[in-house]
């Protein structure tokens, strides 16, 4: 079936760095990638929508220039948490839809980065 | 997009039959209903996916009745690795679509 991998699963950074997630589509190619966070013992929350080749789509209440996320090809999304403070520790999941006409539209989840800042 | 509604919690012995039910009153007429199990530190995992009637693959059975308000999943003979959070999404399989979790259901197995 098809894959979604994500890089690095686990990173530790002190507060005020930056990290980068990357999220790849390894067997087939992905219009468009979304990205969720998870705190622990809660459900995910989708964060923002990537399109390949335009801007991000944020969900209310989620901060663009905190969280900026880049989809420069059909099996590549980045996001990269911006100057990361202790509350931006949690669990990442990017998912991934196949073009129409393939895999049948099914979501396809990454395992996860958990991003632990300190 | 439809909300969904599940259990919270629910308990089970190995060797049984669990079924957990959703309820997604407002379900549009291009929506799918997709299950997914999470295990902790893991990315959500496709279970089961259905538009209507019943869908059977190797590990799940998913009911849907003809108004389509509510699923049912169903997990046959349990085992203690089936103890895990599952999900049930409502949406349509365009691209640009996003599946909004609700809070999920706990599923814990005991021996």
């Amino acid at each position: 079936g098809a894959v979604v991998s994500q890089h690095p699963s686990r990173v530790i950074c002190k507060s005020g760095t930056s990290v980068k997630i990357e999220c790849r589509s390894l067997d087939f190619q992905a219009t468009t990638m979304f990205w969720y966070r998870q705190f622990p013992k809660q459900s995910l929350m989708l964060m923002a929508t990537s399109n390949e080749g335009s801007k991000a789509t944020y969900e209310q209440g989620v901060e663009k220039d905190k969280f900026l996320i880049n989809h420069a090809s059909l099996t590549l999304s980045t996001l990269t948490v911006t100057s990361a403070h202790p509350e931006d520790s949690s669990f990442y999941i990017c998912s991934a839809r196949a073009r129409r006409g393939e895999n049948t539209g099914e979501l396809f989840f990454g395992e996860g980065s958990r991003l632990t800042v300190l | 997009l439809a909300k969904t509604t599940q259990p919270i919690s629910m308990d089970s012995y190995e060797g049984q039959e669990v079924n957990i039910t959703c309820s997604h009153n407002n379900i549009a007429t291009n929506d799918y209903i997709t299950w997914y199990q999470q295990f902790p530190s893991q990315g959500p995992r496709f279970i089961i996916q259905g538009y209507k009637t019943k869908v059977t693959n190797e590990v799940a059975s998913l009911f849907i009745p003809a108004d389509r308000k509510s699923s049912t999943l169903s997990l046959p003979r349990v085992s203690l690795s089936d103890t895990a959070v599952y999900y049930c999404l409502v949406g349509d399989m365009q691209a640009g679509t996003a599946l909004i979790f609700g809070k999920g259901t706990t599923l814990s197995v005991s021996s």
